[in-house]
């Protein structure tokens, strides 16, 4: 079974400061991933995707990749309390699927 | 904003009745996906589409059946609600395999 593993949290943080999401995955064929934020009630949201090894950075947000050692994460410089929210990794299984972790709670604290 | 509605956002529903929640997509993605999020275990998903009749199960899918006789419309049916399918039921879509769009979300409460 082909697996991505989020930490649940919280994980709190001042407002300012940088939030750092770990995902890992266990296929390592895996090509691409994503990076989802879920306010609470509501629908899961695309805020990045990244396809290759190194950084990617858009605005506040950068999804860092590393295919040698499995995992992706997700920065959020200078955190406000509107980043409150769960964080889902995905990563496409197969042909025509993807695999969801189950998610990180942030919380920034004002 | 991807073009997903979902129908209905809230459903109470008794044991035992069949239940159908439709998606409806306007992007005209080939690929549509439904999950069901529950404290504890993320989302998962219950059956997915590749194509208009072509669907497949996914890791939740006893209890569940799927169609899609047209490329915008994937409709889920709870053959016979039970309590455990209690949830929040997200349709999402995709092109090919990239970026997924979800659905507002239908929560559905047996009782």
């Amino acid at each position: 079974q082909k697996e991505v593993e989020q930490n649940s949290g919280p994980l709190s943080v001042p407002e300012g400061a940088i939030a750092s999401l770990n995902c890992t995955y266990s296929d390592r064929g895996s090509q691409s991933f994503f990076w989802y934020r879920q306010y609470s009630g509501k629908s899961p949201e695309l805020i990045m995707f990244i396809y290759s090894n190194g950084d990617k950075e858009d605005g506040r947000f950068t999804a860092q990749l590393n295919k040698a050692s499995q995992y992706v994460s997700l920065l959020i410089r200078d955190s406000q309390p509107s980043d409150s929210a769960t964080y889902l990794c995905a990563v496409p299984s197969g042909t025509y699927k993807y695999i969801f972790g189950t998610g990180t709670r942030l919380k920034v604290l004002a | 904003d991807a073009g997903i509605t979902q129908s209905p956002r809230h459903k109470v529903t008794e044991t035992g009745t069949p239940v159908t929640l439709r998606c409806h997509q306007t992007e005209n993605h080939r690929y549509m996906y439904w999950y069901r999020q529950d404290p504890g275990h993320g989302l998962r998903l219950i059956h997915y589409s590749y194509g208009v009749k072509d669907t497949d199960k996914g890791e939740v899918s006893d209890g569940y059946s799927v169609s899609r006789s047209k490329t915008e419309d994937f409709l889920l049916t709870l053959e016979s609600a039970t309590s455990s399918q209690t949830s929040v039921y997200f349709c999402a879509i995709s092109r090919e395999l990239t970026e997924a769009f979800f659905g507002q979300g239908t929560r559905l409460t047996v009782v």
